[in-house]
């Protein structure tokens, strides 16, 4: 399977706090993507990193690409109730994209 | 950006029947997919919906099963036919230009009886 590993499946923190989530993919890409999915709705793009980048921000979030290690990391700094959903990494290779196993983050107010 | 509209949200179909699932773009889109998520687990490609070609469909799913169409550059269907219980599950359909951003529907709740 193309389908990429999320760690940890699931993290609970308090609002406030930082929340990181990882992905590991196994084929070269062309970009990586991040996704949050709140219950029983779409998905909604969060950021784009391409493959010749290693650092993006936006707004709270910071993410970083490890190429070499086929690897990425999602940062959200402090984290509010509202970013209770699963987030997701997708990696675009050739014509596809495929997602990763996701996380669930609770954010206990 | 784009908006899609998916339907329908939701529905309960009989054993061996077909559902149509329709996905809208406001804007013209250069690629199309078609996703099965079950409920707390990632998503599943299905497909790359082809413009005016036949789609590419990933290992384990086959055009009889999951037909699909996309006439235009702003519309594609996804048909699950002769349905099982095991074909319970969320469909979603997704569009943007390139590799780029995704957009996603909101998603077809499928339940078979």
């Amino acid at each position: 399977s193309q389908q990429g590993e999320e760690d940890p499946q699931a993290l609970s923190i308090q609002e406030g706090e930082n929340a990181t989530m990882n992905c590991s993919y196994k084929t070269s890409i062309n970009n990586l993507q991040w996704y949050r999915q709140n219950s029983g709705r779409g998905l909604v793009h969060l950021i784009l990193i391409r493959s010749n980048e290693r650092e993006k921000h936006s707004g709270r979030l910071r993410v970083t690409l490890d190429t070499s290690k086929k690897s990425s990391s999602l940062l959200i700094t402090a984290s509010r109730a509202a970013d209770t959903a699963s987030y997701f990494c997708a990696t675009f290779t050739g014509n596809q994209f495929y997602f990763g196993t996701g996380t669930s983050l609770t954010v206990i107010p | 950006s784009a908006v899609i509209s998916q339907k329908p949200s939701r529905d309960i179909c009989q054993r061996g029947t077909s559902l149509t699932i329709q996905c809208q773009v406001d804007s013209q889109v250069t690629m199309m997919f078609w996703y099965r998520q079950q409920p707390g687990q990632s998503l599943t490609l299905i497909a790359t919906a082809n413009q005016g070609s036949e789609a590419t469909y990933e290992s384990g799913f086959v055009i009889d099963k999951f037909p699909i169409s996309r006439p235009n550059l702003t519309f594609s269907t996804l048909t699950v036919s002769n349905m099982s219980p095991e074909d319970s599950s969320i469909y979603l359909c997704s569009g943007g230009q390139g590799g780029n951003i995704q957009y996603f529907g909101a998603g077809t709740r499928l339940s078979v009886l």
